[in-house]
């Protein structure tokens, strides 16, 4: 079975710290893709990386970065030095080479950074 | 400007009655999506679609419906027989693997 796992429903933290986010995705395909979107309250969903199977280097882009690690099938994402403009509902979503590129998502962690 | 539009913004549905939502992309892509999103929930797939002319079934497709004639189009009617429309629908669209999002429709029922 495909399924995308967040745990984590709602996260909190003071502006300035750090904040991880954590996925847990499950597939029986060799290759497919690892996503992570923002959705702010206006509701539009924002991409903002994609990972393929084969590509396990970890990723940094400004205060963001991601950690994929195929043996524990986790694709985690750190804020760093958050800010409230990162307050946001993430989704997590993976798709698979025989998926006809439709993507499941998982059910997304509210994230609200406080001044 | 390159992107994703949907129309309307806010929708209002009667009992009985059929809307349809509007999603154009000028991004030249292939395949679009329609997906549905419950308060506190994720997106569920309704219909995509590959290629003009040619629609699938998503996972919740019942009381849906869609055409594709156009490349840059692909309206989604919300019909008398889905009981509980309530909702927000994001249309995408996709290239290299990479599905890209409107800016969502909320529908509401009166």
């Amino acid at each position: 079975a495909q399924k995308v796992t967040q745990a984590q429903t709602e996260i909190s933290v003071v502006e300035k710290e750090d904040v991880t986010l954590d996925c847990v995705y499950e597939t029986r395909d060799t290759t497919y893709y690892l996503f992570w979107y923002k959705q702010p309250p206006s509701g539009e969903l924002v991409f903002l990386i994609r990972r393929n199977s084969f590509d396990e280097q970890n990723e940094i882009s400004g205060r963001y970065s991601w950690n994929f690690q195929k043996s524990t099938s986790s694709f985690n994402f750190t804020i760093t030095a958050s800010q409230v403009v990162d307050s946001a509902v993430y989704f997590c979503a993976l798709s698979w080479y025989s998926s006809a590129s439709k993507i499941i998502f998982g059910s997304g962690t509210r994230l609200s950074i406080r001044p | 400007d390159g992107g994703i539009t949907q129309s309307p913004k806010y929708l209002f549905r009667k009992e009985g009655q059929n809307v349809t939502l509007s999603c154009e992309q000028n991004l030249n892509h292939d395949a679009m999506y329609w997906y549905r999103q419950d308060p506190g929930q994720g997106l569920r797939l309704i219909y995509y679609s590959q290629i003009v002319n040619d629609f699938q079934k998503g996972d919740i497709a019942e009381g849906y419906s869609v055409s594709r004639e156009k490349k840059e189009s692909f309206p989604l009617t919300v019909t008398s027989a889905q009981k509980n429309p309530t909702a927000f629908y994001l249309c995408a669209s996709r290239t290299q693997e990479t599905q890209y999002f409107g800016p969502g429709t909320r529908l509401l029922v009166l």
